[in-house]
């Protein structure tokens, strides 16, 4: 099994539609991380989390929420999707700031139509 | 923003060729990281490098660093088809690692 579990891998969904991706880990890591991927932009950071009660915006929160349910469990949801919410989503965790090491999962691409 | 920038953002290369990707960035760092994505897949990791060192070496991978200028390189020597794949480099500062735009790198057989 992978270290890094994302769900649903494929979704597409309509304008104005809640929609929740989940990510579980098995690697024991506080930190996780959601990512957002667009063609030609690379990654941008959306949440992260250091602990089960630490939760931090990135550079691009807005229209989205997350929670973090256990150490292992970290969701991220748009609340009312929109087009330009069509991405590749990846979820990722690390040990610490002194390990580094990002470990990702294999993503969630989203259509919103 | 991104903080780290790739060159070139795309690379075309013959199997058994070296391929050489650049990454820059604006502010200061404790680590610099490179990662490798196949096709929509998620990203897998290959090289970290502190800011106290100037070059590091994993297999056909050589990284180099260098602070003054704000800039790093990943070599991958005698390339093979393969390692076609999007490399990316991530800049941890403040705790976060941040991401560049990537560079594509195309091995032909």
């Amino acid at each position: 099994d992978a270290d890094v579990t994302q769900t649903p891998r494929n979704r597409i969904t309509k304008t104005g539609k809640r929609i929740m991706l989940e990510c579980s880990q098995t690697k024991g890591h506080d930190r996780m991380y959601w990512y957002r991927q667009d063609p030609g932009l690379g990654l941008r950071l959306i949440y992260y989390s250091f602990d089960v009660k630490d939760i931090n915006k990135g550079e691009i929160s807005d229209g989205y929420s997350v929670s973090r349910q256990a150490q292992a469990k970290f969701s991220l949801s748009l609340e009312s999707a929109i087009p330009n919410q069509t991405a590749l989503y990846f979820c990722a965790t690390s040990r610490d700031y002194y390990t580094g090491e990002l470990f990702f999962g294999e993503g969630s691409r989203l259509t919103v139509l | 923003s991104q903080q780290g920038e790739e060159d070139p953002q795309a690379l075309s290369i013959q199997e058994g060729e070296n391929a050489t990707m650049n990454c820059s960035y604006k502010t200061s760092i404790n680590n610099l990281q490179w990662y490798r994505q196949n096709s929509g897949r998620g990203l897998v990791h290959l090289i970290l490098i502190r800011s106290n060192e100037r070059e590091k070496h994993s297999g056909r991978l050589r990284v180099t660093l260098d602070t003054s200028k704000k800039s790093s390189s990943l070599l991958i020597t005698a390339s093979r088809a393969a390692d076609t794949a999007s490399y990316f480099c991530a800049t941890v500062g403040s705790y976060i690692p941040t991401f560049g735009r990537g560079t594509s790198l195309i091995v032909h057989p």
